[in-house]
């Protein structure tokens, strides 16, 4: 059972364009999301996270948008750049009941085209 | 940002063999550390969580025998793969996530993994 998916796969975007990332998640005991960034051969950057009680939070860029009722979030990335072109996962957990488990999506490999 | 050391990075050995990795945190205290799994194209899969001093808990399905962890301090925790065979061959990540601090929670930050292969 997948309870963190993104759907697609690939994403191409044109260099200074906004790339939009989305995520899905079915457990309703999730409170806390974030989104990592990985490049081949390495392990997940920590890009930006955002805790339920709030639906956006912004840092330089990236910018991560929480939908509860949907259980959606997306996070969107402006300009972008050829320096943005890696696998990235979105990841949930349920840190007000006490379970640090990270449940990761099976990733969304980005392109940015020069 | 926070870094978290893996090392090795790249393992081979002969099936049957047991091999350790550690992943440590060079600029915090990691109060908690993950160790997850990766198979080719798939997600990461938590394998055990582990608190300083204390006994890992182990994700279902996981042999706590078979993959021995231990949290000996705040920037140190090593996974053992005992008695290896080809089927562990994987990419294994660590985490380590510090204290929540005045500005919330605090995400888990990765190390580089290490790749395992069992010949």
């Amino acid at each position: 059972d997948q309870q963190v998916k993104q759907n697609s796969p690939s994403l191409s975007v044109q260099e200074g364009r906004i790339s939009i990332l989305n995520c899905d998640y079915t457990n309703s005991m999730f409170d806390y999301f974030l989104w990592y960034k990985k490049y081949p051969a390495e392990g997940p950057t920590f890009l930006i996270s955002i805790s339920s009680i709030k639906d956006k939070n912004e840092d330089g860029r990236f910018t991560v948008f929480l939908n509860k009722s949907a259980k959606h979030l997306s996070l969107h990335i402006v300009p972008s750049q050829p320096g943005d072109s890696a696998v990235y996962f979105c990841a949930a957990s349920a840190l007000g009941w006490g379970n640090e488990k990270l449940t990761f999506g099976t990733g969304t490999r980005l392109t940015i085209i020069p | 940002g926070a870094v978290v050391s893996q090392h090795p990075s790249w393992v081979i050995c002969k099936s049957g063999t047991s091999v350790k990795i550690e992943c440590r945190s060079l600029d915090f205290q990691a109060t908690t550390m993950f160790w997850y799994r990766q198979f080719p194209k798939q997600s990461l899969m938590l394998m055990a969580t582990s608190n300083e001093g204390s006994k890992a808990t182990y994700e279902q399905g996981v042999e706590k025998d078979k993959f021995l962890i231990n949290h000996a301090s705040l920037t140190l925790s090593t996974l053992t793969v005992t008695s290896a065979h080809p089927e562990d061959s994987s990419f294994y990540i660590c985490s380590a996530r510090g204290r929540k601090g005045i500005l919330g929670n605090q995400p888990q930050h990765f190390g580089d993994g290490t790749r395992l292969s069992i010949l």
